[in-house]
Formats: C-alpha cells, structure tokens, sequence
C-alpha cells in the first residue's frame, strides 16, 4: 500500500537556523499539508499546497515557513531562523484530488529539536 | 470557524469488553468526520471517515463510528477491545466544501485508549 515519507526522522538543530523537512506524498496525490505536534499538544494545521500554490495557511505559518514542490515527488518545508518554540513533531499529509472529502494520509513524521 | 472536543484524556477498558472514545464536533456547514490512530512514535493512521448516509460508518481493525447530528456527535466504537488496541486517538474534522481539496483539518485534543488484561 502506497505511504507517505519523511525524512529525516529526526532533526536536531540550533537556535537561529535553517532546516528543510522533506516529504514524499503518495504518488498520485495532488494536494499536500504540514501539521505540527508540540509534545503533548493536538496536531495543528500549518499549510496546505496545490498546483505549486499554497491554498490555506494557519496563523503558525509566518514569514520565517515556506514550503516548495522541488520536483515531481518531493514537498519540502522549510524553517527559515528556528526559534526553541518550533520543536515539535511535524507531519506531512496529501489527499487525492478525486476523493470528495479530501482524506488525507499522513507520514511517519519528522521530530524537530531547536536547541 | 471549526472544532473539536474530545472530553476524555484517557480511557481505560477490559479486553474483550467494549469501547468508545467520544468526540463532538462544530462546523459552519455539513461536516466530514475523520477518526484517526497514533501509536507511539509512529505517524497518524486514518482509521474511518463520515460523508453523507449511513450514521454508522465502519473502519480498519473492527472500529466503528456512529455519527449523530442532533448531538454534533461521533463517537468511536469497538465491540470487543484488544490490548494492540491501546493508543492515542483523534477526531478530526473540517467544513464539506464541494469540490474541495487542500483543506484544513481541525483535530480534538486526543485520547489515550488503554486495553488492559
């Protein structure tokens, strides 16, 4: 059964800089997201992605995120300056674009530690 | 604006005996429903979904959802819980845009199911 992947699995970073978190939807997927889990917390929208476009972002997602389709297969994110407050788990999602109610199959996701 | 209530941080039950984790929910619109699975260190696993017509909607590994829409309801359900079943799990919801792809889900805050011999 087709999965999404994330790599790495782990990322420990300083304070201060850059990280790119790397996703491969499911192939025939169109839509891609990025939710984040702070240790404890609910899972949180961040932003979701079509037609090298971002159709709805949070209030999480400022100027210092960004996100890109470097290719056919890649969705990356990326932390510009990483404050301490960015640690947390970070999942990709996609969904298929004929599937009416959009359910989205996430990745194993990417433990973020900002020392 | 949408969201979801999970009441129970933890719910403990009996293998072999019944189970159900409970979730309110509140969208603008009709909603669509998710149910989903997390094991520890592992992504989330969509167990089950809610779209139009049937109230009771089944899913992966024996679990069931009945939805209610007087009660803004969709609790999770299992006749018989296994103790593979103990995890933490969310309901999710978002507006059923026509159409619509690349929108948001909105999860409650979880809920620790323990299975205990």
């Amino acid at each position: 059964e087709p999965e999404v992947t994330q790599t790495p699995s782990h990322q420990v970073t300083q304070m201060g800089q850059e990280v790119i978190l790397r996703c491969v939807p499911i192939s025939n997927h169109l839509y891609f997201y990025w939710y984040r889990q702070i240790l404890g917390q609910k899972v949180e929208f961040l932003v979701s992605f079509y037609n090298n476009e971002i159709s709805e972002k949070s209030e999480i997602f400022d100027d210092q995120f960004s996100v890109e389709r470097p290719d056919g297969s890649n969705f990356t994110l990326k932390i510009r300056s990483t404050k301490l407050e960015d640690s947390a788990m970070y999942f990709c999602a996609s969904s298929e674009p004929t599937d009416r109610e959009d359910t989205q199959y996430f990745g194993p996701g990417t433990r973020l530690t900002v020392l | 604006a949408q969201s979801v209530a999970q009441p129970e941080d933890q719910v403990n039950v009996a293998e072999g005996n019944p189970l159900t984790v409970k979730c309110t929910y509140s969208v603008s619109g009709n909603p669509y429903l998710f149910w989903y699975v997390q094991y520890p260190n592992r992504g989330l696993q969509f167990l089950l979904k809610y779209i139009t017509g049937d109230n009771l909607v089944k899913g992966s590994y024996g679990f069931e959802a009945e939805f209610n829409k007087s009660q803004t309801s969709f609790h999770l359900k299992k006749p018989s819980a296994l103790v593979s079943d103990s995890a933490l799990y969310f309901c999710a919801v978002r507006d059923a845009i026509p159409g619509g792809g690349g929108n948001k889900l909105t999860f409650g805050t979880g809920t620790q199911l323990k299975v205990e011999l």
